[in-house]
């Protein structure tokens, strides 16, 4: 099974500031058909997963532009522009390029 | 908008047996796979199983071969988990996810609790 380690397991982050995490994948992430099938969610207390990122970069519909994704091959980052209140929450990476589908351990984002 | 609920979750004694099931609507339910995920209290996510928009092609985690059946009613838009010989390892809560050509989970249902003891 392809292992997503996710870093820091912990980002206690001002308001306004930014934040980043770390997702290394154990294998290439790259498809056969060209594609990276890499994204991030976004669980905030108490709710269900929220996609934010897929193919690595690509924001789901109605995500603020202050998330980011980047990377390529086995190394990949979130970024949060501007962290505000409402950016609370666990963040996960998720393969889909390899079976079974498999996620990071997450990263808890909380306000200093 | 697209809407998913599960339901079927409850209190279950091990080795015994549960249907889960997630109503779809919002969206050409026909046209696009299904998973469920689950997550243990207090852990991460864990991928348990897709199935294909039609129905033709299943997918697994090894710890739920041969005990979980996932399966589609593409005229009720409905999905369904079956899930036999239930352990202690099996609690958690149970999401239904929306898939998608881009292959990730695009939407997500509320989830329903499953507890597997004695």
């Amino acid at each position: 099974d392809i292992v997503l380690t996710q870093t820091p397991l912990s980002s206690p982050v001002t308001l306004g500031q930014p934040a980043s995490i770390s997702c290394r994948s154990s294998q290439s992430l790259g498809h056969s058909d060209g594609n990276t099938y890499l994204s991030w969610l976004q669980q905030r207390p108490g709710q269900p997963p929220r996609l934010l990122i897929y193919k690595i970069s690509n924001r789901f519909s109605g995500v603020p532009d202050r998330f980011s994704g980047s990377g390529a091959g086995t190394e990949f980052t979130l970024k949060i522009s501007r962290v505000e209140a409402e950016d609370v929450g666990i963040y996960y990476c998720m393969q889909a390029t390899h079976f079974p589908l498999t996620f990071g351990g997450g990263t808890k984002v909380e306000i200093k | 908008q697209v809407q998913l609920v599960e339901s079927g979750g409850g209190v279950v004694q091990p080795g015994r047996s549960l249907r889960l099931s997630c109503a779809a609507s919002g969206f050409t339910f026909s046209s696009y796979g299904m998973h469920w995920v689950r997550q243990a209290p207090g852990k991460g996510l864990e991928w348990v199983a897709v199935i294909s928009y039609d129905g033709s092609n299943e997918y697994y985690r090894d710890s739920v071969k041969g005990r979980f059946t996932i399966s589609r009613d593409n005229s009720k838009n409905t999905v369904h988990l079956q899930m036999n010989s239930l352990r202690g390892d099996d609690t958690a809560v149970y999401y239904c996810a929306k898939g998608a050509t881009i292959l990730a989970m695009t939407n997500w249902g509320q989830g329903t609790l499953v507890t597997v003891s004695s």
